[in-house]
């Protein structure tokens, strides 16, 4: 059983440019959660989704930020007009139900920001 | 702030001693969960411990919860220099949609 995949991996963007991370989750696993990680710091969550349905965005920046998970195909972050501050690792994770479940975790994308 | 703090930020110990990591938190929580972080690499899931338990083991991994104290201790017993790594708790609010809220976790060094 594949664990969460992320791709990519590493993601470099000049400023002003798109990202799109795209992340899917463990097989069987509907619930999708983004978190992203500063240097040196814990994960500060983001957003929280199932299949097509945005259950939680308190975490999202208001703007530039968005995220989806279609019926068919993986979640995607969407960064648009990408600025040094975003330089981070984005992390997914995924878990069978909401709320007292285990998140499994993806190795994470590396954004780097130039 | 945090909603879990991991005490101490930093922990450097020998090969064949135990490693111990606390964890503070500020609400109710519906459980609280450990996670290891291999440098630049993602997270590993550890324990997760539900708010009406006292006490988990898993292998060489031993966690406490107290409630009434809003702590955790995670134990990790005749720790290996693999065992190098950054620990982080994380809970889940009680009422919450099941966003985990991280620490900044406490940075583990076990020499061989």
């Amino acid at each position: 059983n594949a664990g969460v995949m992320q791709n990519p991996r590493h993601l470099v963007r000049r400023r002003g440019q798109e990202a799109r991370l795209r992340c899917s989750p463990m097989k069987g696993h509907s619930h999708v959660y983004w978190y992203r990680q500063l240097p040196e710091e814990g994960l500060k969550f983001m957003v929280y989704l199932q299949k097509e349905n945005i259950i939680d965005e308190s975490g999202m920046p208001k703007e530039r930020f968005s995220a989806e998970f279609p019926k068919e195909g993986p979640s995607i972050l969407r960064i648009q007009q990408v600025v040094r501050g975003d330089s981070a690792a984005y992390f997914c994770a995924s878990s069978t139900g909401q709320g007292i479940y285990e998140q499994y975790f993806g190795p994470g994308t590396r954004l780097t920001v130039t | 702030s945090q909603q879990g703090e991991e005490d101490p930020q930093a922990l450097s110990i020998q090969e064949g001693e135990n490693a111990t990591m606390n964890c503070s938190y500020k609400t109710s929580i519906n459980n609280l969960q450990w996670y290891r972080q291999n440098s630049g690499r993602g997270l590993v899931h550890l324990i997760l411990i539900r708010s009406n338990e006292r006490e988990k083991h898993s292998g060489r991994l031993r966690v406490t919860l107290d409630t009434s104290k809003k702590s955790s201790s995670l134990l990790i017993t005749a720790s290996r220099a693999a065992d190098t790594a950054s620990y982080f708790c994380a809970t889940i609010r009680g009422g919450s949609q099941g966003n985990l809220i991280f620490g900044k976790g406490t940075k583990l060094s076990v020499k061989p």
